[in-house]
This record gives structure tokens, C-alpha cells and sequence, in this order.
């Protein structure tokens, strides 16, 4: 068990619709990272929250967006979705203060699956 | 861009030594090499990190030479449930130039142990 939690753990939903995913860091850590990884792709770095502000942006799409919050969880909202949205959503922490070299702890992953 | 080449896949027996090499060509000074193990469906979870020589801990050795545009992942006598997918990374250590580029995962080496 890594300490970060992810809800939900499955998502079923239909094209054209929006979902939140929802992300609770371990205990202390200010960073937040999401990474989607479909069956082909790997995994994919989207984006990266420290201490309630946006850090990095990786191939993260204009449909999607995300927020850390103050008490340091995450949500990552998919709006528009489309049948390639479908994938295994991972939220990473990590403490933030060593920049890249931070060993990140990911969640159990949120398995989306767009009809 | 300090992005990795490692095998796409390898086989090995129960018991053997495995060595996992991924090439970062364009690795920069403060660039640190971390590996990532991966079971199917569940998030990531870190093993190693080094930045030159030898590093070793209980679960693993990294290789990492002078030049250090490759590094090479040791796993001591492998076993059934080390089969998994193996992830090489470059990440930065300055906090401020931390960006996407320096989270990039990619496919990684699918380990399959043979018993």
C-alpha cells in the first residue's frame, strides 16, 4: 500500500460525457501527478501539481484539466470523452522537495472505460 | 531531452541474474537515472536511483557508467513474481526545470521470468 488513494476504482460512462477523477496524496506529500496509460501507449505523464500550483504539464489534452486543492488532494476532470479516453488513470505523490529526483508513490489507478 | 532506449521485452529463467540496460544519450549534468517496477494493473513503484558507479539496495543494483549515457538494472536471481514491466527514467534534480520531459516513462522492458 503506497499511502495515496484514487476514487473511483472503476468508471464506466458514454462518449460526450465528463468525469472527475479524484486523487488523495500520501500523508505530508506536496506533490501531485496524474499519468494515463492505455493498452498501447504506456504510461503517459499529463500533469503535475506542487503545494496547490500547477509544476509541470506533460501531453495532457485541452479537454482535460486538473486542481490541487488546499488540503492538498487532486482531481483531474475529462470532459468530451471519447472512445480513446479509455485507459488506467494513475495519481503519483511524492514530498516535492527534491524536484525530479522525488520517488513518487502512485495510487491504484482509476480504470476509465468510455462506451 | 533526455529521453531512454531500453528493450522492449526479455525472458529469463527463475534463479538467473537479469540485466536491464537503457541507453539516455542526451543525459545532462544534474540528471539523476531512476527505475520503476510495474505488476499489470497496478500503479508503478519505485526501485532504484542513481547517479554514477554503483548503487544497491535490497531489491536491486544499478550499474551506471562514467560517461553515464546508459545504466544498466541488476535483479538478483529473479523469481516468478519479479515478472514485470521496468521503467527507466531520467529525471532532473533542479526543482525549477523540473518539466514534462523529465517524467517520461515510456514503454519499458517487460520482464517475463521463466519458471
Amino acid at each position: 500500500d503506497s499511502g495515496v488513494t484514487q476514487t473511483p476504482k472503476h468508471l464506466i460512462t458514454a462518449t460526450g460525457q465528463r468525469v472527475t477523477l479524484r486523487c488523495s496524496p500520501r500523508s505530508g506529500d506536496l506533490s501531485v501527478y496524474w499519468y494515463q496509460q492505455s493498452l498501447d501507449q504506456g504510461l503517459q505523464f499529463l500533469i503535475q501539481y506542487y503545494n496547490g500550483e500547477e509544476r509541470a504539464k506533460g501531453n495532457i489534452l485541452e479537454r482535460f484539466s486538473a486542481q490541487q486543492f488546499p488540503d492538498l488532494h487532486s482531481e483531474l476532470n475529462l470532459s468530451s470523452l471519447e472512445l480513446g479516453d479509455s485507459a488506467l488513470y494513475f495519481c503519483a505523490s511524492s514530498e516535492g522537495s527534491k524536484g525530479g529526483t522525488d520517488t513518487q508513490y502512485f495510487g491504484p489507478g482509476t480504470r476509465l472505460t468510455v462506451l | 531531452l533526455a529521453k531512454t532506449t531500453q528493450p522492449i521485452s526479455m525472458d529469463s529463467y527463475e534463479g538467473q541474474e537479469v540485466n536491464i540496460t537503457c541507453s539516455h544519450n542526451n543525459i545532462a549534468t544534474n540528471d539523476y537515472i531512476t527505475w520503476y517496477q510495474q505488476f499489470p494493473s497496478q500503479g508503478p513503484r519505485f526501485i532504484i536511483q542513481g547517479y554514477k558507479t554503483k548503487v544497491t539496495n535490497e531489491v536491486a543494483s544499478l550499474f551506471i557508467p562514467a560517461d553515464r549515457k546508459s545504466s544498466t538494472l541488476s535483479l538478483p536471481r529473479v523469481s516468478l513474481s519479479d515478472t514485470a514491466v521496468y521503467y527507466c527514467l531520467v529525471v532532473g534534480a533542479i526543482p525549477d526545470q523540473t518539466g514534462a520531459n523529465n517524467l517520461f516513462f515510456g514503454t519499458g522492458t517487460r520482464l517475463t521470468v521463466i519458471p
